[in-house]
């Protein structure tokens, strides 16, 4: 079962948008609607911040927003701030006859 | 308040075994899916075993045979059981909580950091 794969890096300026994009394959994103995301400051455990491909757990704020198209799920982060500059990890649901969950490599986004 | 607490990490020889803990507060282990997510120094995020709610255990490959996850449910734990380990084992493990059987982990611990090395 391979990684899902994501750009290594990220970047935009105070206010912008950044859009991190997580690619996997018709057995994982492409089949089901359970590619969720995560934020992770250094040193830190990873927040879920995006879970059933758009849907935001309590808290998270609206500036973060989830997205799929094909094999192809993307994170999109709006109006950004400096505690937006994270590692960002997205994963999926790959079925449940092997193991049923993959991660992505991985987007450092930083803010200029 | 839902928490996750690691701990039973340390520094241990190749070959060797090791139990680490997760104990839950907040919700009841046993009604929740719940997995050990392993992160490596300097590298990305690895679901490296799952416990469903019937008892339903799974293991990436990499750990099958050597790992095995149980739970017990009178300390409301999550435990993970690790055996032959070597030095590709050496990362902070986390346990989390699934929002469902199809993932999402919602809640997570602190992690706790084994190193394998002699």
């Amino acid at each position: 079962q391979s990684a899902l794969t994501q750009p290594p890096s990220a970047s935009g300026s105070p206010g912008q948008s950044v859009t991190v994009s997580c690619t996997g394959a018709s057995s994982d994103v492409g089949a089901y609607n359970y590619v969720s995301w995560y934020q992770q400051h250094p040193g830190k455990a990873p927040k879920l911040i995006i879970y059933e491909v758009r849907k935001r757990p309590s808290g998270v704020p609206d500036r973060f927003s989830g997205s799929k198209s094909g094999n192809t799920a993307s994170l999109t982060v709006s109006g950004l701030q400096a505690e937006d500059e994270a590692d960002y990890y997205c994963s999926s649901y790959a079925g449940s006859n092997n193991f049923p969950y993959v991660f992505g490599t991985g987007t450092k986004v930083t803010v200029l | 308040e839902v928490q996750l607490v690691e701990s039973g990490g340390g520094l241990i020889q190749p070959g060797g075994s090791l139990r680490l803990s997760c104990a839950a507060s907040g919700f009841t282990v046993s009604n929740t899916y719940m997995t050990w997510v392993r992160q490596a120094p300097g590298k990305g995020l690895e679901c490296v075993s799952v416990i469903y709610t019937g008892g339903t255990t799974k293991y990436t490959d990499s750990v099958k045979g050597r790992f095995t996850i149980s739970r017990d449910s009178s300390e409301n734990t999550l435990y993970l059981h690790m055996k032959s380990l070597g030095a590709e084992d050496t990362a902070v493990y986390y346990c989390a909580s699934n929002l469902a059987v199809t993932g999402g982990f919602e809640s997570w611990g602190q992690g706790t950091l084994v190193t394998v090395s002699s």
